[in-house]
């Protein structure tokens, strides 16, 4: 069975300092892994994915991703995080052997608060 | 243009009774989902069709039915209402293109349910 974690339900960061949001995962095969984002009373916008190749991803709003293969970790980064990143971040996984019509798993989210 | 919109936005009701949730999408998208997310901002997919063909049934109440006139439409269909029921509902949407699909999904703003 797949799962992914997220193991803080929140995270604090100042104002203009980097920020990370932790991800890790299980799958017997190899993952498609992404990032979303959930503003308040919003649905969930799409930030970044590992396919496969450079395990470093770049995404929308500055945001990017490392992936880990040994460590099987995903997690998300910014290097100076803005007040407006405050929001609840989902990660979310498929199993790439699973067809693309299976479902994709989704951690419990993370909910960041940058302090200004 | 909004890529996948939701109607309504908010849906205040009785125990027992029927409602429903209606979902369009205009990104030309085979796929589409309804997930329900709970008070602890849980997300869990609940049925997911590619084509006008149901594709992901998860295990949900019998008192839901989705229903996709066309792969442009997905609605939900809630009999009987319950307190549980209570939640957001986001329907989404992707391009799955077959079994190795990695495409991330696009979410509507939400539905919020209130079952008093």
């Amino acid at each position: 069975a797949q799962s992914v974690a997220q193991p803080e339900d929140q995270v604090n960061v100042a104002e203009g300092n980097p920020l990370t949001v932790k991800c890790t995962y299980s799958v017997s095969g190899n993952p498609y892994l992404f990032w979303y984002v959930q503003y308040p009373n919003r649905g969930l916008q799409f930030l970044l994915k590992y396919i496969t190749g450079d395990n470093l991803v770049k995404g929308s709003y500055g945001f990017e991703a490392e992936f880990n293969k040994s460590q099987t970790s995903f997690h998300l980064k910014k290097p100076s995080a803005l007040v407006s990143d405050s929001a609840l971040y989902f990660c979310a996984m498929r199993d790439s052997r699973s067809g693309g019509y299976q479902k994709v798993t989704f951690g419990i989210g993370t909910k960041l608060q940058v302090i200004p | 243009d909004t890529a996948v919109s939701q109607t309504p936005k908010y849906l205040v009701t009785q125990m027992g009774n029927d409602k429903s949730i209606k979902c369009e999408q205009n990104l030309g998208h085979d796929t589409m989902y309804w997930y329900k997310q709970d008070s602890k901002k849980f997300l869990k997919i609940m049925f997911s069709y590619n084509n006008k063909e149901l594709i992901i049934n998860e295990t949900v109440p019998n008192r839901f039915s989705p229903k996709s006139p066309d792969k442009a439409h997905l609605n939900l269909h809630i009999n009987s209402l319950e307190l549980g029921d209570s939640a957001v509902y986001f329907c989404a949407s992707s391009q799955v293109e077959g079994y190795s699909s990695y495409n991330e999904q696009f979410f509507g703003p939400g539905t919020r349910l209130t079952v008093l």
